[in-house]
């Protein structure tokens, strides 16, 4: 199995702030991480894929990085309707693993 | 467009079965893996299972393993997870999600969740 550790467990941050979510692994992943982003009672939405690749529609202010075991997620640009809650999850191998959560809320 | 729909969660006590249903459609059914998410009520995202396009591979998490079984069937759009020998700690919010894919130098891989369905919910208590 395959251990995430995904942090910080909570942000709070201002509309317009650059923040950093990080997601470390237990044993390296090439690039098989993808970025989730959820809001209160809704299904999770994919916003990056292969740990850098946008998925389509998504706005250019987000941004992932890393490879083997480190990862981040940057939202350069924090706006009203990024306030939620963020996973990471690896598809390396199975059981795909998630991330703890972050959840950014408003400072 | 894509949808998925899951159905036939509810509450249930301890120790029986449920079956839940996921309806597809906007898309070609047949070429898609597809999996189970679960999220307990205020705790975050757990991957439950897989089943292959073809129904070929499957894959469970550990605390499912055993009790829970995956299955699909293409001729009418379908994917369902049979869970058995219900305990509490399995209630949550159960979502079925479609695996994105992309062809990379001839091989299909793998590119995380790209459609989720909006989630049916599971109580187990007595």
């Amino acid at each position: 199995v395959i251990w995430m550790t995904q942090s910080p467990s909570l942000l709070s941050a201002s509309t317009g702030d650059r923040v950093i979510i990080s997601c470390r692994m237990s044993q390296g992943i090439s690039s098989y991480l993808a970025w989730y982003q959820q809001k209160p009672g809704k299904a999770p939405e994919l916003l990056i894929y292969a740990a850098s690749t946008l998925q389509s529609g998504v706005p250019s202010r987000f941004s992932g990085s890393g490879s083997g075991t480190d990862f981040t997620l940057t939202i350069s640009c924090l706006q009203s309707e990024d306030f939620a809650t963020y996973y990471c999850q690896q598809y390396y191998s199975f059981p795909r693993t998630f991330g703890q959560g972050t959840k950014v809320e408003i400072k | 467009q894509v949808q998925l729909v899951e159905s036939g969660g509810g509450v249930v006590q301890p120790g029986r079965s449920l079956r839940l249903s996921c309806a597809a459609s906007g898309f070609t059914f047949s070429s898609y893996g597809m999996h189970w998410v679960r999220q307990a009520p205020g705790k975050g995202l757990e991957w439950v299972a897989v089943i292959w396009y073809d129904g070929s591979n499957k894959y469970y998490a550990d605390s499912v393993k055993g009790r829970f079984t995956i299955s699909r069937d293409n001729s009418k759009n379908t994917l369902y997870l049979q869970m058995n020998s219900l305990r509490a700690e399995d209630t949550a919010v159960y979502y079925c999600a479609r695996e994105a894919i992309t062809m990379v130098r001839g091989v299909i891989m793998p590119r995380g969740l790209d459609y989720w369905g909006q989630g049916t919910l599971v109580t187990v208590s007595s």
